[in-house]
């Protein structure tokens, strides 16, 4: 089935430690994004791509990282965790960047301690 | 980048009843204009949207109206059911520049409906 994949599903990391997480398309859409959804604060965007090869920053990018090496992959770094990262990250891809219909994975809840 | 507002961040309503949540946006450049449905432990999935060429679109119980002279956009929802009960989000890409393709979110909107 066609879609969008993350990677892990949750996880519990310490303080301190590098955690990356996976984000993987197969449609093929030039434009990935990273969000994360606190309770009772929607959805911010982290870090962005619009096509592979190029990043961008959004409304909350300290403590985080992208790389877009190709269309399919655009892992998401925490070089160093901290309990205010903990939340849920939502990864989303569109065919053209913030133009057409954005198609979510299922989430990664991750919770720094 | 674009800025988002949405309202209200919650909204209750009787089974039946129609439901508006609003959106306006800040850049006048704007020509796609969406609204997502995110329900408990899932990602937001798109419900409908519109283009700048048209006023309003419809799909069932749904549909979307846009206002380009004052910048904002809206949700109906007519007869509505318990399973429309969710978090609704609009959302604004950045049209241009150094805002290109920075797809930001509205607040979210809580929608109960009361059976």
């Amino acid at each position: 089935i066609a879609g969008i994949t993350q990677a892990p599903t949750s996880q519990i990391l310490a303080a301190g430690r590098r955690m990356t997480l996976r984000c993987t398309q197969d449609m093929r859409h030039n434009a990935m994004y990273w969000y994360r959804q606190d309770l009772g604060l929607g959805l911010r965007l982290i870090h962005y791509s619009n096509t592979a090869g190029t990043t961008g920053k959004g409304e909350v990018p300290d403590g985080y990282s992208v790389s877009r090496a190709n269309t399919d992959d655009f892992p998401l770094t925490l070089a160093s965790a901290v309990p205010s990262q903990t939340s849920v990250y939502f990864c989303a891809s569109t065919e053209r960047p913030g133009r057409t219909e954005a198609f979510f994975g299922q989430g990664t809840r991750l919770t720094v301690v | 980048g674009e800025n988002v507002e949405q309202h209200p961040s919650t909204l209750s309503v009787q089974e039946g009843d129609s439901a508006v949540i609003k959106c306006t946006y800040s850049d006048s450049a704007s020509n796609y204009f969406p609204w997502y449905k995110q329900e408990l432990g899932k990602g937001p999935q798109l419900i409908i949207d519109i283009r700048s060429n048209v006023g309003e679109k419809k799909d069932q119980r749904i549909a979307v109206t846009l206002n380009k002279t004052a910048k904002h956009f809206s949700l109906h929802i007519t007869e509505t059911q318990p399973e429309d009960s969710a978090v609704y989000f609009c959302a604004g890409p950045g049209a241009g520049g150094t805002s290109y393709g920075k797809l930001t979110f509205g607040q979210g909107t809580i929608l109960t409906v009361h059976p």
